[in-house]
């Protein structure tokens, strides 16, 4: 299973974008990448998922460069509500998913 | 998203007693079911995969005998936690994955679990 590496923190304000890259160096050919928000006491929530290029939703962007090496989870515009821990997963489709540290979000006013 | 369900939400038991959690998929169908477990301020950690109509496969560390898992339907899979003692004290949480379409993982809210 990939390792994936990210920052432990992050800061940022109301009204800002903000980006969180993931490492996944030796990620295999057949590994999607999926984010997930975790709010303290509750259950992880699905953010996004891709396996190339670009994706985006209604919540947020994923971009994963041509070697798919690394990916990047955009938030924009986050609000108060956005503090939360956030995972970078990598794994084949259905297996099982291993969670690194996650990126601690502080949104401040 | 698809909806997954956890019951109890939080439950108390005393020293030697067995707590059975459960872990439902309410709007799809799940062959496999994943629990984690989650101590303060960590991240979560596999404990066991869970597949419909065979025995669970468990992660290295994780004693079967102690954290018994069932998934006797696509839809329902159950944790007992037997003879718990106050290390057991944790968030237990289960995920279940879609068969269809992404097959992406779906999340439970979560059962607190102290052992006194």
């Amino acid at each position: 299973l990939a390792k994936t590496t990210q920052p432990i923190s992050m800061d940022s304000y109301e009204g800002q974008e903000v980006n969180i890259t993931c490492s996944h160096n030796n990620i295999a050919t057949n590994d999607y990448i999926t984010w997930y928000q975790q709010f303290p006491s509750q259950g992880p929530r699905f953010i996004i998922q891709g396996y190339k290029t670009k994706v985006t939703n209604e919540v947020a962007s994923l971009f994963i460069p041509a070697d798919r090496k690394s990916s990047t989870l955009s938030l924009p515009r986050v609000s108060l509500s956005d503090t939360a821990v956030y995972y970078c997963l990598v794994g084949f489709m259905g297996g099982k998913l291993i969670f690194g540290q996650g990126t601690e979000l502080s949104v401040k006013p | 998203g698809a909806v997954v369900s956890q019951h109890p939400s939080r439950v108390i038991c005393k020293s030697g007693t067995s707590v059975k959690i459960e872990c439902r998929s309410l709007d799809f169908q799940a062959t496999t079911m994943f629990w984690y477990r989650q101590f303060p301020k960590k991240s979560l950690m596999l404990m066991a995969t869970s597949n419909e109509g065979s025995k669970a496969t468990y992660e290295q560390g994780v004693e079967k005998d102690k954290f018994l898992i069932n998934h006797a339907s696509l839809t329902l899979s159950t944790l007992t936690v037997t003879s718990a003692h106050p290390e057991d004290s944790s968030f237990y949480i289960c995920s279940a994955r879609e068969t269809s379409g992404a097959e992406t993982q779906y999340f439970g809210p979560g059962t607190r679990l102290l052992v006194l």
